[in-house]
């Protein structure tokens, strides 16, 4: 069954902790996207990557970091240095064509105690 | 920079009623536009989408309409149904692999 599968689903960090959450995709799509959804302020992009062993910054980018060293694979580490990082967190993939369908996972949602 | 305004943020309706969601984009480079569905807890889902050498596209109970004059698209769903309600994103692409979202729509259908 294709798809995009982000894990943990919840994840509740303590203040100072880096994390790291999971996505992988087996729809091989060439590019794949992390966004951060907070109420009131839709989709906003973190990183996003064309092809393996290469991204770029989103528009909120401080505070995290990814890596592509994998084709089917986009982890997203949010570390110590982002100020405010519970939200919901949304990795997605698409072809990379012109006008291509953006494919969601379930998301994680990231709880700082 | 880009972005993309929708609104209203929040929209009540009777079942059967039908409901529209206005978005408003500022790159004239967006040739793209689709809108994702997003049940609470759950991913979003592309529920219809428009492509810039289009002015309406239909299906079934959903339609988009596209003025790239004025820069606006709006969905259009007729006959609406309790199953019709959540939160309805519009976004802008341009083929930069930046889609921009808009803020939401939380679509209630009052049975």
């Amino acid at each position: 069954d294709g798809g995009i599968t982000q894990s943990p689903k919840y994840l509740f960090r303590k203040e100072g902790q880096n994390v790291t959450l999971s996505c992988e995709q087996n729809l091989n799509h060439d590019a794949m996207y992390w966004y951060r959804q907070d109420p009131g302020q839709g989709l906003r992009l973190i990183y996003y990557s064309q092809i393996v062993n290469d991204f770029q910054k989103g528009d909120i980018a401080e505070g995290y970091s990814v890596s592509r060293e994998k084709k089917e694979s986009f982890p997203l580490t949010v570390t110590s240095a982002q100020k405010n990082p519970t939200a919901f967190y949304l990795c997605a993939s698409s072809t990379g064509s012109t006008t291509g369908e953006l494919f969601f996972g379930e998301g994680s949602r990231l709880t700082v105690l | 920079g880009e972005n993309v305004e929708q609104h209203p943020s929040t929209l009540s309706v009777q079942e059967g009623d039908s409901a529209v969601i206005k978005c408003t984009y500022s790159d004239s480079a967006s040739n793209y536009f689709p809108w994702y569905k997003q049940e609470l807890g759950k991913r979003p889902q592309l529920i219809i989408d428009i492509r810039s050498n289009v002015g309406e596209k239909k299906d079934q109970r959903i339609a988009v309409t596209l003025n790239k004059t004025a820069k606006h698209f709006s969905l259009h769903i007729t006959e609406t149904q309790p199953e019709d309600s959540a939160v309805y994103f519009c976004a802008g692409y341009s083929g930069t692999y930046k889609y921009i979202f808009g803020t939401g729509t939380r679509l209630k259908v009052l049975a």
